[in-house]
């Protein structure tokens, strides 16, 4: 069965801090996708990146980062110089690329991220 | 409309009572997903549809929940003879996912957030 960990509840950090969000996952498939969705107080999941299980390059979006490690079967979150408006609940999610449920997320528990001024 | 649609945003019912819950995906959108989103459960898959058919809804808690997508667009999710347990956000998805293609990214909507007193 496919799982997702974040073991960060909570961060607080200050503005302009960086900041890491954990993320690690479990699957039995070889090929699968991870994802990483932000939820603001405003309630619908922002999408932010996708990535297959073939392409372990780290991607940098502005001041957002991923660190993908099949080795250790963790997908990191990287917010560089943190503002306010970083403040949400982040999710990782992961689905599986065979089988016959290959469009279902099956999410971590998220990450609440307070950036304050 | 851009982005994917739900209504009503909020909806406090008393425990007994049917209600149901709309989602209007993106236009041109061919699959759709409702998942919930609770304090002690996280965000859970509920049910897929592509195009109006259901080839997924084992994420459905009990007999007493259903869900029907028309028209290729708008789904209802029907939750009968509300009990307080189903008190969450439920929230609907929707992406241009192909039958059999995977790792397409889903667009969400800022959900339902359903009070059962």
């Amino acid at each position: 069965a496919q799982k997702v960990t974040q073991a960060q509840t909570e961060i607080s950090v200050v503005e302009k801090e960086d900041v890491t969000l954990d993320c690690v996952y479990e699957t039995r498939d070889t090929t699968y996708y991870l994802f990483w969705y932000k939820q603001p107080p405003s309630g619908e999941l922002v999408f932010l990146i996708r990535r297959n299980s073939f392409d372990e390059q780290n991607e940098i979006s502005g001041r957002y980062s991923w660190n993908f490690q099949k080795s250790t079967s963790s997908f990191n979150f990287t917010i560089t110089a943190s503002q306010v408006v970083d403040s949400a609940v982040y999710f990782c999610a992961l689905s599986e690329g065979s089988g016959g449920s290959n469009y279902k997320l099956t999410f971590g528990k998220g990450t609440l991220l307070t950036v304050n001024p | 409309g851009a982005g994917v649609s739900q209504s009503p945003s909020n909806k406090v019912t008393e425990k007994g009572k049917d209600v149901e819950l709309r989602c209007d995906p993106i236009s041109g959108h061919t699959a759709l997903y409702w998942y919930r989103q609770s304090l002690g459960q996280g965000l859970e898959f509920l049910i897929y549809f592509q195009g109006n058919s259901a080839p997924d809804k084992s994420g459905l808690p009990s007999d007493r929940f259903s869900a029907e997508r028309t028209g290729g667009s708008v789904s209802t999710l029907t939750i009968q003879r509300t009990q307080q347990e189903d008190s969450a956000v439920y929230l609907c998805a929707s992406s241009r996912r192909a039958q059999g293609e995977w790792g397409t990214e889903a667009f969400f909507g800022q959900g339902t957030r359903l009070t059962v007193v």
